[in-house]
């Protein structure tokens, strides 16, 4: 059973310009959440995206965006890179978006700098 | 919305000893879930404990337990027997059972160092 994988590692952009990082879901979870965790804090939901539709959001504008496959993989897109943007944006995933379990499996994250 | 606090931003414990990471919250809904999540190095998040908010038995797992004060909304955690691996950034982490994301709420987070 694969976990959660996530790329690039680390990347860095400049001011104005868009970034995809991309998110494998763990074997048989078709649930993926998306998090900005900006250093020294604690992670903030962006997004959820359950059978490639988005279920749910967070205070984020849209220009952070997002997609799902039929595979249950996923990107996150964000357009006109602003300073604030440099973060490590970790994706989870879990087997359903109501499960009563509510444990989610993280990636090791993408770490974006924005220059 | 809901709010997660940790006063705590760095804490230090000598191997073998116990050590408690607090965590208080504020919510108007009575059903949800509370977490602990270790952060090492490596980034990943890994979770150590749940917490029902219906349960008023206080979760256990091998050498981590909760203390749960449902209507102080005080959800702290115990680490028993300090290791060194148990280092990292412990992140508390609140879960509403409404709305159609269930998405979770994180406080700051606590930097834990190990003294060997």
């Amino acid at each position: 059973e694969t976990g959660v994988t996530q790329s690039p590692t680390h990347l860095i952009k400049t001011r104005g310009q868009q970034v995809t990082l991309r998110c494998s879901s763990q074997s048989g979870h078709n649930t993926v959440s998306w998090y900005q965790q900006a250093l020294g804090q604690g992670p903030q939901f962006i997004f959820q995206y359950y059978r490639e539709e988005e279920n749910g959001r967070g205070n984020f504008p849209p220009r952070f965006s997002g997609l799902q496959f039929p595979n249950y993989s996923s990107e996150l897109n964000v357009n006109a890179l602003e300073l604030d943007d440099s973060a490590l944006y970790l994706c989870a995933s879990r087997s359903g978006p109501y499960t009563n379990t509510g444990e989610l499996f993280f990636g090791e994250g993408s770490r974006l700098t924005v220059l | 919305a809901q709010t997660v606090t940790q006063s705590q931003p760095e804490m230090s414990v000598q191997e073998a000893e116990t050590v408690t990471l607090s965590c208080t919250y504020d919510t108007s809904e009575s059903d949800y879930y509370l977490f602990w999540y270790k952060q090492p190095p490596s980034r990943q998040m890994i979770l150590v404990i749940r917490q029902e908010a219906y349960k008023q038995q206080n979760a256990t797992e091998n050498r981590f337990s909760v203390n749960f004060q449902k209507a102080a909304k005080s959800f702290s955690l115990k680490i028993s027997d300090s290791q060194l691996g148990d280092a990292a950034m412990y992140f508390c982490a609140y879960r509403s059972e409404t709305g159609s994301a269930r998405q979770l709420t994180f406080g700051s987070g606590t930097q834990l160092t190990v003294l060997p």
